[in-house]
């Protein structure tokens, strides 16, 4: 049964930018893209963007489109966040998932555990 | 973009039935999932594509879909069943394709 695990905790200044990993444990990203969803302190659930590791295809949402990159690295099975320009309300646990198929209309069956990221000055 | 909305929060005794409500214009056009997040963790697939469950989620999860409202239903609920729960679906949209709703605390009495 595959696993994500994720990167551990960042502090990072504003302005600054923070790159998260998450590795597929026991399995690989084959016929699945990886999508990535924040929570901020006591908020909902808000979707990023994805990316597809063995095309490379990424799609994000549109508040994140200047500050966003998502990369995968097929060989490890590791899929990146890139969020640049950090902000104070950035602040927010990250998580990683798996989409259950390439399909943007699909579900996220696997998550990771998540990834602490604070902006603090 | 597309906007979910769910009850803010729903309680319950236990052995009793909770009912979710996630209402969005059409909605029953649409394919919903259900996720829940307890205290502290990870959300979990509980229910998607509407009706099915994924292995390992009991059959007291149960959804459903027509019109503007989708239902995640929990019956029996238990002490363990108190969580967040979030519906999703994708919608064409450019800016966000794929949605969240607005998350519904449920509380086990």
């Amino acid at each position: 049964q595959v696993q994500l695990v994720q990167s551990g905790a960042e502090v990072k200044k504003p302005g600054s930018s923070v790159k998260v990993s998450c590795q597929a444990s026991g399995g690989t990203f084959s016929r699945h893209a990886i999508s990535w969803v924040r929570q901020a302190p006591g908020q909902g659930l808000e979707w990023m963007g994805r990316i597809i590791p063995i095309f490379g295809q990424t799609k994000y949402a549109q508040k994140f489109q200047d500050r966003v990159t998502i990369t995968a690295d097929k060989v490890t099975s590791t899929a990146y966040l890139e969020l640049s320009s950090l902000r104070f309300e950035d602040t927010a646990m990250y998580y990683c998932a798996r989409d259950n198929t390439v399909d943007i209309d699909t579900y996220m069956d696997v998550w990771g555990k998540g990834t602490t990221v604070t902006v603090s000055s | 973009s597309y906007v979910l909305t769910q009850p803010p929060s729903v309680s319950v005794a236990p052995g009793q039935t909770a009912r979710i409500t996630c209402g969005g214009n059409s909605i029953g056009s649409k394919s919903v999932h259900w996720y829940q997040q307890r205290p502290g963790q990870a959300p979990v697939l509980v229910v998607y594509d509407n009706t099915d469950r994924p292995s390992g989620i009991p059959e007291r999860f149960s959804g459903s879909n027509s019109g503007n409202t989708a239902t995640l239903t929990i019956s029996r609920v238990e002490a363990g069943d108190e969580a967040d729960y979030y519906c999703q679906v994708w919608d064409p949209s450019r800016d966000l394709p794929r949605v969240f709703g607005t998350g519904t605390k449920v509380t086990v009495l």
